[in-house]
């Protein structure tokens, strides 16, 4: 199984740029890394997935190097409503049991 | 909204209650999952349906029952309970398992305290 690391915690300011980086060294070659964002008393909620390279949508960018290593989720100019737990996942979905939740980062956004 | 949605919000039931979660969703997908967020620990994986046909469960206690009557629908039986059952239940679902990129949809959980 492809454990993940991230930081525990980071803060930052409303407006800013947030780069949120997770590392997985023994990414397998059919995993994929997705991103999901939880507030308290919700379900997680997906923001962004990918297999290599950079990929953007509506809401965040996730940038993939080559050795895929690592993923680093950017959120631009973020809000108080960013104010979240993320949780980098890695694994191929054809196994739910082999997508491990760890303990996310939570993001603090102040005024 | 999710596009999952999770019956009841809250429930506060005694260890010996018979009570139901139910989980329904609304994304035509034929995969259905429960999990369980127990407060400052990470989701664990429960039970996963595959086109109404178990096809995980993570080592949970026997005295959690679920069933899936059907892709749209799923529900946790809960005949009996210990105290340190009390958590956030998730239930999410996807297109199907076994697909490379299907990401999860949760519904937005059932709170439940055991008494």
């Amino acid at each position: 199984l492809a454990k993940t690391t991230q930081p525990i915690s980071m803060d930052s300011y409303e407006g800013q740029e947030v780069n949120i980086t997770c590392s997985h060294n023994n990414i397998a070659t059919n995993d994929y890394i997705t991103w999901y964002q939880q507030f308290p008393s919700q379900g997680p909620r997906f923001i962004i997935q990918g297999y290599k390279t950079k990929v953007t949508n509506e809401v965040a960018s996730l940038f993939i190097p080559a050795d895929r290593k690592s993923s680093t989720l950017s959120l631009p100019r973020v809000s108080l409503s960013d104010t979240a737990v993320y949780y980098c996942l890695v694994g191929p979905y054809s196994s739910a049991s082999k997508i491990i939740f760890g303990s996310g980062t939570r993001l603090s956004i102040r005024p | 909204e999710t596009g999952v949605t999770q019956t009841p919000r809250h429930l506060v039931m005694g260890m010996t209650n018979k009570k139901s979660l139910k989980c329904e969703q609304h994304l035509g997908h034929n995969a259905m999952y429960w999990y369980k967020q127990s407060a400052k620990k990470p989701l664990e994986l429960m039970f996963v349906y595959n086109f109404k046909e178990q096809t995980e469960n993570n080592s949970v206690p026997s005295r959690f029952s679920p069933e899936c009557p059907n892709s749209s629908h799923l529900f946790l039986h809960l005949p009996t309970l210990q105290p340190e059952d009390s958590a956030l239940y998730l239930c999410a679902s996807s297109q199907e398992t076994g697909k490379g990129n299907s990401p999860l949809h949760f519904g937005n959980g059932t709170r439940l305290t055991v008494t």
